[in-house]
């Protein structure tokens, strides 16, 4: 596509349950970026997808976040037992290589009440 | 552990002002800077991207360049206008295949 997708936009969920966020990146960009972004701060790298590359995942703060990233192209970042503090907007982003400039997508809020 | 810093954290100016936001981070072993903007509620816009080997680029009004000797990075806006009202993000990355690491941003306003 023209641009990194992402959706939803905005997602409110009970505490406890969980959620599905996803990525659709720029068609032949091989890397692709999970980050999170809290009120009041910086962006914070979750996970990062290179090729058929095993994924780098050590941004992920528990065992209750993971993502997956299909034939190279769309990703999925899950979240189970969401927690208030999970409460983020959740940007995903892309690179033609592993070099590359990011393009970000609008990012999906997500609120846990 | 690379760590980015911007300052000011936020900046008012009247419109029409030439300004510059700084960048500096800790490790000066980088791959590339990359500057962005976000506006409220919105994604992140790349503005622009310095390769290591690079000391500027260009962008319209936008001008970045970059001293990896000393660890700097700025971004300099002319001629501000109130559409530039934005968070300017400044980032790099260490090597090719890692993640960018961002700063908390500088927050500008510019009135007319």
């Amino acid at each position: 596509g023209a641009g990194v997708s992402q959706s939803p936009s905005n997602k409110v969920t009970e505490k406890g349950k969980d959620v599905e966020l996803r990525c659709d990146p720029i068609s032949g960009h091989t890397a692709l970026y999970w980050y999170r972004q809290s009120l009041g701060q910086g962006l914070e790298f979750l996970i990062y997808f290179q090729g058929n590359s095993a994924p780098d995942k050590s941004g992920l703060p528990s065992d209750r976040f993971s993502a997956e990233r299909t034939g190279g192209s769309v990703s999925t970042l899950t979240i189970q037992r969401t927690q208030q503090e999970d409460s983020a907007v959740y940007l995903c982003a892309s690179s033609l290589d592993r070099g590359g400039g990011y393009t970000f997508g609008s990012g999906t809020r997500l609120t846990v009440v | 552990k690379q760590e980015v810093t911007q300052i000011p954290a936020a900046l008012s100016v009247p419109e029409g002002e030439n300004l510059v936001l700084n960048c500096s981070f800790t490790d000066s072993a980088i791959y590339n800077l990359q500057w962005f903007r976000q506006d409220p509620g919105k994604g992140l816009t790349s503005l622009l991207l310095i390769q290591s080997s690079q000391r500027e680029q260009t962008s319209g009004r936008l001008n970045a360049s970059l001293d990896k000797s000393s660890g700097r990075s700025t971004l300099y806006i002319a001629a501000s206008q109130p559409g530039d009202s934005a968070t300017y993000l400044c980032a790099v990355r260490d090597q090719a295949g890692t993640a960018l690491i961002f700063g908390k941003g500088t927050t500008l306003s510019v009135s007319s």
